[in-house]
């Protein structure tokens, strides 16, 4: 079961902007634990996007940024591509009954 | 370069217990830090994590499936297994292996397997 709430979807046209809410507790994000995104194309695994709440790995483009602030985390794609259509995941730690790492409910992003 | 591969049976019957093996290479986890965890996902479904073993041979699981989990390292190998025992039809998912470089709790999932599809039905 996912802890961390994220929109079923979210849409856009090619070179718009468009941004992925992370919505988590006092036990996990709100606690101070990093948020960290991933990007799962269509039947592939999913790929580091985003590490330690704003980071991101070598090769991402810097289309793609992050943000958090008090229980919640954004992640933001700037310029939209056909090639961002996926469905993007939020996770952080958890120290509640919950269990420790945690995911989001996902989002799909459609480029109209 | 880190690799990891998952194996394992692709179909198993309903209260059989499910093992997976993740295989990996580019890193030792015996390194301070190095974690290989277990992440499913349901078809169509969302990501859910399992069980993390870290390099001091910790390990934490899921609280709603710790009693069905078991996860042990083989260092010597490069291998992580995972036991999951009284498999359902609700089980049914692609299990991924991945590292967690950082510590429990620290680090992001930086390499994923490309995952194993495990279906469970009689």
């Amino acid at each position: 079961q996912s802890v961390l709430t994220q929109p079923p979807s979210v849409s856009g046209a090619p070179g718009q902007r468009v941004t992925i809410s992370c919505t988590g507790t006092s036990s996990n994000i709100g606690a101070g634990y990093d948020v960290h995104w991933y990007q799962q194309l269509p039947g592939t695994a999913p790929k580091l996007l985003i590490y330690g709440n704003s980071n991101r790995p070598s090769g991402v483009p810097d289309r793609f940024s992050g943000s958090k602030s008090g229980t919640s985390a954004s992640l933001a794609i700037t310029g939209l591509q056909a090639e961002d259509e996926a469905d993007y995941y939020c996770q952080s730690y958890d120290t509640s009954l919950s269990g420790r790492y945690v995911f989001g409910t996902g989002t799909k992003v459609t480029v109209l | 370069q880190v690799t990891l591969r998952e194996s394992g049976p692709a179909l198993v019957k309903p209260t059989q217990t499910l093992t997976l093996t993740c295989t990996f290479s580019g890193f030792s986890l015996s390194t301070s830090g190095m974690c290989v965890s277990w992440i499913r996902q349901p078809p169509g479904k969302a990501l859910e994590w399992l069980a993390v073993i870290d390099w001091d041979d910790d390990k934490y699981y899921s609280t709603s499936l710790k009693t069905r989990l078991t996860i042990s390292k083989d260092t010597s190998k490069n291998q992580v297994v995972l036991t999951m025992t009284k498999m359902d039809p609700v089980d049914t998912a692609t299990y991924y292996c991945a590292r967690i470089y950082g510590g429990v709790g620290s680090g992001p999932v930086d390499y994923w397997g490309q995952g194993s599809l495990v279906t469970v039905s009689s």
